[in-house]
């Protein structure tokens, strides 16, 4: 079956603290997706690639940032953690074109910063 | 900038009747429509596709697409308790660029 693993399923950091989540897909796909889900706001996009090494920015990619080295990994980073990047994030794959076969979601990644 | 509406909710239907769930979006170029349902607290799974005018069913579901009128729907024939849970629609170009997802409308089915 198809996977996409994050790597936390609950994490809680301090203000300021760099953060990383780790989003690893096992279907070898070439697009990956970072979106968060906030209660009245839906999923905004943050971060996507269509290739190792490239990244494109979203909808709302002030304070973050991404790294792909590796094509089945795509990790978040929080460069310094703020109490309003509270929230659900959601990490995503698809085969070819997301027009093609939608995505397939990671299980997600519910972060508190306190 | 593209936009995919949805009424948020909450629709209450009683147990084995059809809930009836809209989307509208504004990008009349977009080409393939998904939707999604998502449980509370666990993250969104794909139900059905659907790109071409016309109906497309799968089991209990049927998903319409009306290009003109910019309107995607989903059916839930015979619901159950189990089918409470929130709906996203998401809509996208051809090509390489990302869903545009709506906000979801959140499906109560009461036995």
């Amino acid at each position: 079956d198809v996977k996409v693993t994050q790597s936390s399923r609950y994490l809680v950091k301090r203000t300021g603290e760099k953060v990383f989540l780790e989003c690893v897909q096992d279907m070898d796909h070439e697009n990956m997706f970072w979106y968060r889900q906030d209660p009245g706001l839906g999923l905004r996009l943050i971060y996507f690639s269509y290739d190792v090494k490239m990244k494109e920015k979203g909808d709302i990619p002030e304070g973050y940032s991404v790294s792909r080295e590796k094509k089945e990994r795509f990790s978040l980073i929080l460069e310094s953690a703020s109490t309003n990047q509270t929230s659900m994030y959601l990490c995503a794959s698809s085969r070819g074109s997301p027009s093609d076969y939608g995505y397939t979601f990671g299980s997600g990644t519910r972060l508190t910063v306190v | 900038q593209k936009e995919v509406e949805q009424n948020s909710g909450p629709l209450s239907v009683p147990e084995g009747a059809i809930a009836s769930l809209n989307c509208t979006y504004s990008d009349r170029v977009s080409q393939s429509f998904f939707w999604y349902r998502q449980y509370s607290g666990k993250s969104p799974e794909l139900i059905m596709s659907i790109y071409s005018n016309g109906d497309k069913e799968d089991g209990r579901f049927t998903a319409q697409l009306n290009k003109a009128s910019q309107y995607v729907s989903l059916l839930i024939r015979d619901s159950q308790p189990s089918d409470s849970a929130t709906y996203l629609c998401a809509a996208s170009n051809s090509g390489n660029t990302p869903l545009v997802f709506g906000k979801g409308t959140r499906l109560s089915v009461i036995a």
